[in-house]
């Protein structure tokens, strides 16, 4: 079946500094990523929509200085956490299609600390 | 705006029992309702998908039923095992392909031995 692969599963990092994570379609390709952030005992949130070779779509609140987005290639999204917040610490995750219509496919998403 | 709340927020049961988790939304005018399952840690795992036409889907034990109009869907679960404990996650898709899911918080199940 279809597989996202996400990376880090987990990483820490201090304040002010970035941190990048990647989001890989194996077996198949995705012109379309999605990226999903949940805090403790929150429901998960759409971030932003990631287009392969184009802009990404950030939801309402989000700022796209901040979490940036790349979908250079059909199989990896990347989000980087700029100048990274205690704030910031989070439970990311990505998902995507693997054809027109069918259900999303998830990452086991990547849990973010900052110190 | 779409909300979506589930009910319980956690549930304690034991082995061999069935259970019903449920799953409101407020805005009827969707495309479809997913049940997912989320292990400490881990992505979601999709279980049951139900199209806005559709009244139930069945997957083994589960069983997902949606009732549009009052903006409910229930998980059925029957003779619930250990390895079913996770966290029970509802989200409904508004757009048709639109990909955008409204998710609730999760139902936990732990399921004693």
């Amino acid at each position: 079946g279809a597989v996202v692969s996400q990376h880090p599963s987990w990483v820490i990092c201090k304040s002010g500094t970035s941190v990048k994570i990647e989001c890989r379609s194996l077996d198949f390709q995705a012109t379309t990523m999605f990226w999903y952030r949940q805090f403790p005992k929150q429901s998960l949130m759409l971030m932003a929509t990631s287009n392969e070779g184009s802009k990404a779509t950030y939801e309402q609140g989000v700022e796209k200085d901040k979490f940036l987005i790349n979908h250079a290639s059909l199989t990896l999204s990347t989000l980087t956490v700029t100048s990274a917040h205690p704030e910031d610490s989070s439970f990311y995750i990505c998902s995507a299609p693997d054809r027109l219509n069918s259900p999303l496919h998830f990452g086991n998403g990547t849990r973010l600390t900052v110190t | 705006k779409q909300e979506v709340t589930q009910i319980p927020a956690a549930l304690s049961v034991p082995e061999g029992e069935n259970l019903v988790l449920n799953c409101s939304f407020t805005d009827s005018a969707i495309y479809n309702l997913q049940w997912f399952r989320q292990d400490p840690g881990k992505g979601l795992t999709s279980l049951l998908l139900i199209q806005s036409s559709q009244r139930e889907q069945t997957s083994g034990r589960l069983n997902a039923s949606l009732d549009k109009s009052s903006g409910r869907s229930t998980l059925y679960i029957a003779a619930s095992q250990p390895g079913d404990s996770a966290t029970y996650l509802c989200a409904v898709e508004v757009g048709a392909g639109s990909y955008q899911l409204t998710f609730g918080k999760g139902t936990k199940l732990s399921v004693i031995p």
